[in-house]
This record gives structure tokens, C-alpha cells and sequence, in this order.
């Protein structure tokens, strides 16, 4: 079954400070999605990624898609408290069961000191 | 467009006992997923629907979980009885399309078990 990866687990970073987070998967990736969750809320869709090369950019946050080595990354320009948050990378699962559903990463939290 | 509505968003119970939690996905939306995301970790899919059919519960506790989607809208996901480890946020999710973008996600009910 596929599997993603996030690094890092954890990040703390001082306002004004650019940052990286990385999601790579075990197999082939045909759809990589981008959410934002607050502690213990629901999800909030940020982006999504499907062609090798892609990158797609939302206020100061930018994904891309590096379909060859499996991964993708989101970088944050110039952070504020209110990108504080746990950050999740999401892929279809064409594998396994079904096709249609989302499998996840286990997330980054993201803490950001003013 | 109105989101995926869950409810309740809260729900403390004793072990053993049952609880049952409550999604209305977007309308027009074939397609609803239930996920269960413990503390640190990301979402995992427990089930999901298609119209009010099963597609996939693979991965659903079927001794203690159960779910439904009668009229192929809304659904419920039940535990009983209810265990330590169930204590997680429970996200509910719909889909126009399966494995299409546009996945919405819920607000989630976060439920801890005593």
C-alpha cells in the first residue's frame, strides 16, 4: 500500500521566516493535495497538485510537484502566526481497495513565534 | 454552496458506552467518506459511500463500528461500545466525483472517551 512521509514532524520558526515542508510517497504519485488543520478541527483545502512539475502558489504559500522523485514540497514566504497549524499532504490512493479516497501523511505542526 | 455539516462537534463518554456522530455532505455529492485521525497522526479512511452504497470499509472496526447512508445523503457512524482508543477526531468528507479533485471536509467531531 502507498504511504506518505512528512518532514519535518515539528517546526518552529520566528515570524518573518521562510520554511519548507516536504511529503514523499512510497509509490507514484497521481494527485497530491494540501490541507490546513487547526487542532482538532476539520480540514482546509489549500492546494492541489497533478502533473510532475506543477507548482501552484495562494497568497505566500507555494506547492510543488516533483513527479519523479515522488514528492512534494510547500513552502511558506515570510510566515505569520496565522500560518500556525498542522499541515497535511494528502494523495489518491489508486491502490488498495478502491480508487477515490485520500490517503495522508501523519502532518507538521507548525508553530510560529512573533 | 453550503459545506459538509457534522455535528456533534464535541462528545465525551464512558468506555463501553455508545455514541453516534452525524454528516450532511454538500449536495449533490455522490460521494462521502468518514475518516478517524488520532491525536498526532493523519486522517485514515474508516468507510466509504457511494450514494448509499459501500464502496470501501476495509479498514472500519466492523465488531464495534458501524455506518449508514440510507437515502444516499446524509450518514451516521456509530460505536458501541465505545473504547480508550477511539478517543480521535472523526472527519466526515464528500466528493462529487470519486477520485476527482474537490474533496470538502467536515469540521470534524472530536471525541474522547473516559
Amino acid at each position: 500500500s502507498q504511504e506518505l512521509e512528512q518532514s519535518p514532524q515539528s517546526l518552529i520558526v520566528q515570524e518573518g521566516k521562510n520554511l519548507t515542508i516536504n511529503c514523499t510517497s512510497s509509490k507514484t504519485l497521481y494527485g497530491l493535495y494540501w490541507y490546513k488543520q487547526k487542532y482538532g478541527e476539520g480540514l482546509i483545502f489549500l492546494m492541489m497538485l497533478q502533473k510532475g512539475g506543477e507548482e501552484k502558489s495562494h497568497e505566500k504559500i507555494t506547492a510543488k510537484l516533483d513527479e519523479k522523485k515522488q514528492q512534494s514540497s510547500l513552502h511558506i514566504t515570510a510566515s505569520q502566526p496565522s500560518h500556525a497549524g498542522i499541515y497535511l499532504c494528502g494523495a489518491d490512493s489508486p491502490y488498495g481497495g478502491s480508487q477515490g479516497n485520500l490517503i495522508f501523511g501523519k502532518g507538521t505542526k507548525l508553530s510560529v513565534k512573533p | 454552496e453550503a459545506g459538509v455539516a457534522q455535528s456533534p462537534r464535541y462528545k465525551i463518554i464512558e468506555k463501553r458506552q455508545s455514541v453516534a456522530f452525524w454528516c450532511n455532505p454538500i449536495s449533490g455529492h455522490a460521494t462521502l467518506y468518514w475518516y478517524q485521525q488520532i491525536l498526532g497522526q493523519g486522517p485514515k479512511l474508516l468507510i466509504q459511500f457511494q450514494n448509499n452504497g459501500v464502496v470501501d470499509d476495509s479498514q472500519l472496526p466492523k465488531d464495534r463500528f458501524s455506518a449508514e447512508r440510507l437515502k444516499g445523503v446524509d450518514s451516521t457512524l456509530k460505536i458501541q461500545p465505545a473504547k480508550l482508543e477511539d478517543s480521535a477526531v472523526y472527519l466526515c468528507a464528500s466528493s462529487l466525483v470519486p477520485g476527482n479533485y474537490g474533496y470538502t471536509f467536515g469540521s470534524g467531531t472530536r471525541l474522547t472517551v473516559v
